[in-house]
């Protein structure tokens, strides 16, 4: 089974300090996803990496930043959070398939408070 | 731009009626459309995904959609619901770009009453 997980389920941080998200996933899948969840909009994309060290924005990026040094590994970072940013995160990944075709496999979520 | 539309913010059916979930969506070429469900506490897993060729697509926990490109829509249905089947139900819209990126609606809240 394909495993994505996330290093912590809850967290809550204050307004301003730096915060990462870890994500991490076992089968060798080249793309990894970043989304951000709230009622009522549903799942927005944050970033996404296409491989080791590319990334692309996705449709919120602002406030955010990503880091993927190792396949297996990416990394979403609040430089410096706001309550704004108060929300669920969501790591996805997926293999590299043709037009789009594969599933992405979740994590379970980080629950994120900023106070 | 491509963009995913499901009207029923909640919708609550008794356990053993039948279920309709509605997706609508806005897309110029052919689109590769799925349905997630993501049960509380818990992240998202698929139900079922359509590609090409047969329009009724089957998927795990007794779920099926349509795909109607006159109508724009992927509606996910089941027979007989169960209580277990409470939970969030997305749709979503894969493009043909690079990263296989998705597409989400905002989601559906399926409340099942016994």
């Amino acid at each position: 089974d394909v495993k994505v997980t996330q290093s912590s389920r809850y967290l809550v941080k204050r307004t301003g300090e730096k915060v990462f998200l870890e994500c991490v996933q076992d089968m060798d899948h080249e793309n990894m996803f970043w989304y951000r969840q709230d009622p009522g909009l549903g799942l927005r994309l944050i970033y996404f990496s296409y491989d080791v060290k590319m990334k692309e924005k996705g449709d919120i990026p602002e406030g955010y930043s990503v880091s993927r040094e190792k396949k297996e590994r990416f990394s979403l970072i609040l430089e410096s959070a706001s309550t704004n940013q108060t929300s669920m995160y969501l790591c996805a990944s997926s293999p590299a398939g043709s037009g789009g075709t594969d599933t992405q496999y979740f994590g379970p979520g980080t629950r994120l408070t900023v106070l | 731009a491509q963009s995913v539309t499901q009207p029923d913010i909640h919708i609550t059916v008794s356990e053993g009626a039948s279920l309709e979930l509605r997706c609508n969506y806005s897309y110029g070429a052919t689109p590769y459309l799925f349905w997630y469900v993501q049960s509380p506490g818990q992240g998202l897993q698929l139900l079922l995904k359509y590609f090409s060729g047969d329009t009724l697509v089957q998927g795990i926990k007794g779920f099926e959609a349509e795909f109607k490109r006159s109508q724009s829509s992927f509606n996910l249905r089941k027979p007989s619901v169960h209580w277990s089947d409470a939970a969030e139900y997305f749709c979503a819209v894969g493009p043909m770009e690079y990263g296989n990126k998705l597409v989400f609606g905002a989601g559906t809240i399926l409340r099942v009453k016994s």
